[in-house]
């Protein structure tokens, strides 16, 4: 997807082991969210940053840590990974707040499979 | 928690077909998104509706909000096999935050 990319595409990890997920953007749009998607649950938010080193929970943060040292970058990881953190998960980039109304532009995703 | 509930869960039509999904949600919104996702890839953002408008066109999109029953319908005109996805409404309130709904499938038969 254009201006937004994430590494690795898909991984599998054993449980237990430290896992980071980068998602890249070429937008320099502020804010920029984690969501994970998992069968009848749709996506749901993991972490989200409003700027550099501006760093907020989601819904389902338990588990993940993150960080956004640069604006194009916002980091992903799974401290000690588990068969539950086995999911899809995409990065999504957004120009402005709720108030602006604007949508959001979302990577391509990684597939994570924790054995 | 999903705010948005789309239904119905899943939708088989022919090519050529109109297709109307629904979405209900449960609190205040600054505005209603409908997300598009093909198999494999990531979302794909359609058309925003924000809270005080009641309609909404895009090519063959059309989208309606009716904030008092807290529901939002997405029509698609003259649906064509590649319209074929999972489709998501997404609803925004104060905050930046996106909550998605669990999404719907349609399937568009040739």
């Amino acid at each position: 997807d254009a201006g937004i990319t994430q590494s690795p595409r898909h991984k599998v990890t054993e449980t237990g082991t430290p896992v980071t997920l980068r998602c890249h953007q070429t937008e320099n749009h502020r804010y920029m969210y984690w969501y994970r998607q998992d069968p009848g649950h749709g996506l749901r938010l993991i972490h989200y940053s409003y700027g550099v080193k501006d760093t907020d929970k989601g819904e389902v943060s338990d588990g993940y840590s993150v960080s956004r040292s640069k604006t194009e970058d916002f980091l992903l990881t799974l401290e000690s990974a588990t068969s539950s953190q086995t999911s899809v998960y995409f990065c999504a980039i957004s120009e402005r707040a709720g108030n602006g109304n604007y949508g959001y532009t979302f990577g391509s995703g990684t597939r994570l499979t924790v054995v | 928690s999903q705010q948005g509930e789309e239904d119905p869960q899943a939708l088989s039509i022919q090519e050529g077909e109109n297709a109307t999904m629904n979405c209900s949600y449960k609190t205040s919104i600054n505005n209603l998104q409908w997300y598009r996702q093909n198999s494999g890839r990531g979302l794909v953002h359609l058309i925003l509706i924000r809270s005080n408008e009641r309609e909404k066109h895009s090519g063959r999109l059309r989208v309606t909000l009716d904030t008092s029953k807290k529901s939002s319908s997405l029509l698609i005109t003259a649906s064509r096999a590649a319209d074929t996805a999972s489709y998501f409404c997404a609803t925004q309130g104060g905050s930046e935050k996106l909550v998605f709904g669990k999404g719907m499938k349609l399937t568009v038969n040739p």
